[in-house]
């Protein structure tokens, strides 16, 4: 019962590096996001995606990039990582979240900790 | 965005005791869930509420939408140490699940 599943778990980058995060499930689920956690502030929403060829932003989207090429895969891309950037990520998916009325529950992959030296 | 408080941000009971986790806003939502999160886990739902003045019981566990829909509240009754973690609640503005700062409750034998 594989659900969402985050890769990699831990992550050590330097100032100026770039990495994906990489992001799927296997639950046919057309709602796809990303989250960070950090301490005190809950998650917070970086960017989604309602399905295959569609991405949109969230709450604190700068500095990272998206792509939704098949239903399956929601990678996260930090193109030039900052110290700020440090924090645990969440991937999370829906099949019902889209749509104004809908009230989808998220299913959230194990995350991923990320530190930025 | 809508910004969600929660209240009290920490919370450490005897075992037995009854609490309750606030969580308000200034806007109004489609709908708001709630989320338990363990240490090194992704949160998991526990209610969704829709109508405004919805009550949903879950074992010893009531959530209750404002009347408004701007504001929510968890109740544990009797609380055990198995209560013991980061409970979430996320208001939903369009596409968006928008996540409060989220209370951690430890819950002592």
């Amino acid at each position: 019962n594989a659900g969402v599943t985050q890769t990699p778990k831990f992550q050590v980058l330097k100032t100026g590096q770039s990495m994906t995060l990489q992001c799927a499930q296997d639950m046919n689920h057309e709602y796809m996001s990303w989250y960070r956690q950090d301490p005190g502030m809950g998650l917070r929403l970086i960017h989604y995606s309602v399905g295959a060829g569609i991405t949109d932003q969230g709450e604190v989207p700068n500095g990272y990039n998206v792509s939704r090429s098949t239903t399956e895969d929601f990678p996260l891309r930090l193109l030039s990582a900052a110290p700020s950037q440090t924090s645990v990520y969440f991937c999370a998916s829906s099949k019902g979240l889209a749509g104004g009325a809908n009230t989808g529950e998220l299913f959230f992959g194990e995350g991923s900790r990320l530190t930025v030296l | 965005t809508q910004l969600l408080e929660q209240s009290p941000q920490f919370l450490s009971i005897q075992e037995g005791e009854n609490l309750t986790v606030y969580c308000n806003s200034s806007s109004v939502f489609s709908s708001l869930q709630w989320y338990r999160q363990e240490p090194g886990e992704g949160p998991v739902l526990l209610v969704t509420v829709v109508t405004g003045g919805e009550v949903k019981k879950l074992k010893r566990l009531t959530f209750q939408f404002g009347d408004a829909r701007k504001d929510s509240s968890l109740h544990i009754t009797a609380a055990q140490p198995g209560d013991t973690g980061l409970y979430l609640c996320a208001g939903k503005e369009g596409n968006m699940l928008t996540f409060g700062g989220g209370t951690r409750l430890m819950v002592k034998p």
